[in-house]
């Protein structure tokens, strides 16, 4: 079956260490994108692609950075800078039309040690 | 400025009584509707959208939902609820204006009292 494969499912950061988020897709789909989950405050846009190596920041990208070198992987790295990264981290892709509703994965909570 | 306003954080009802969860929204263009339901430690799966074909939308597990440009609401509908329903809800607008963005509601908790 189609679908969006995130890992991993928990994730523990250390103070100054850099973490990286997997998310592949088999939809081919071209657009993926990443979102933040705090509770009561919804998603939060963190960054999202269009195509292969191209990808704009969302609303909340200070600390996070990504890649988009295949079609099917948009990996995010939660970095040193993101000094609240405790949450709840969730992938997603659509096809590029606009009427189209997102596609999400199970997600990966990541937590401070 | 487009946005999501879903009007309540939690609503709580009874096994075998209608679900109601209330959305609005505000957008210059018109544009596609998404209602999401998302259970602890879960991704969001997708119950119904709109995308300006009928205004009644049915989508699953006995949900629907009504667009009604007028009052530009987009409100989450099931006639009887199960345990099983209990969740949390996300009403999204994609606004056709070339935006590549998601607007996503901030959810509304259903509880389901046996």
């Amino acid at each position: 079956d189609g679908g969006i494969t995130q890992s991993p499912k928990y994730l523990f950061r250390k103070e100054g260490q850099n973490v990286t988020l997997s998310c592949e897709q088999n939809l081919n789909h071209d657009a993926m994108y990443w979102y933040r989950q705090d509770p009561g405050q919804g998603l939060r846009l963190i960054y999202y692609s269009q195509i292969v190596n191209d990808f704009q920041k969302g609303d909340i990208a200070e600390g996070y950075s990504v890649s988009r070198e295949k079609k099917e992987s948009f990996p995010l790295t939660v970095t040193s800078a993101q000094k609240n990264p405790t949450a709840f981290y969730l992938c997603a892709s659509n096809p590029d039309r606009f009427n189209q509703p997102q596609h999400f994965g199970d997600g990966t909570r990541l937590s401070i040690l | 400025a487009q946005s999501v306003t879903q009007l309540d954080s939690h609503v709580s009802v009874s096994e075998g009584t209608p679900v109601l969860l209330r959305c609005n929204y505000s957008s210059s263009y018109s544009p596609s509707l998404f209602w999401y339901v998302q259970h602890p430690n879960k991704g969001l799966q997708l119950l119904l959208k709109y995308t300006s074909a009928a205004t009644l939308v049915k989508g699953i597990n006995g949900f629907e939902a009504e667009f009604k440009k007028s009052e530009t609401s987009f409100h989450l509908t099931k006639p009887s609820a199960h345990m099983s329903d209990a969740a949390e809800y996300f009403c999204v607008v994609r606004p056709l204006n070339g935006t590549y963005k998601y607007i996503f509601g901030t959810g509304t908790r259903l509880k389901v009292l046996a």
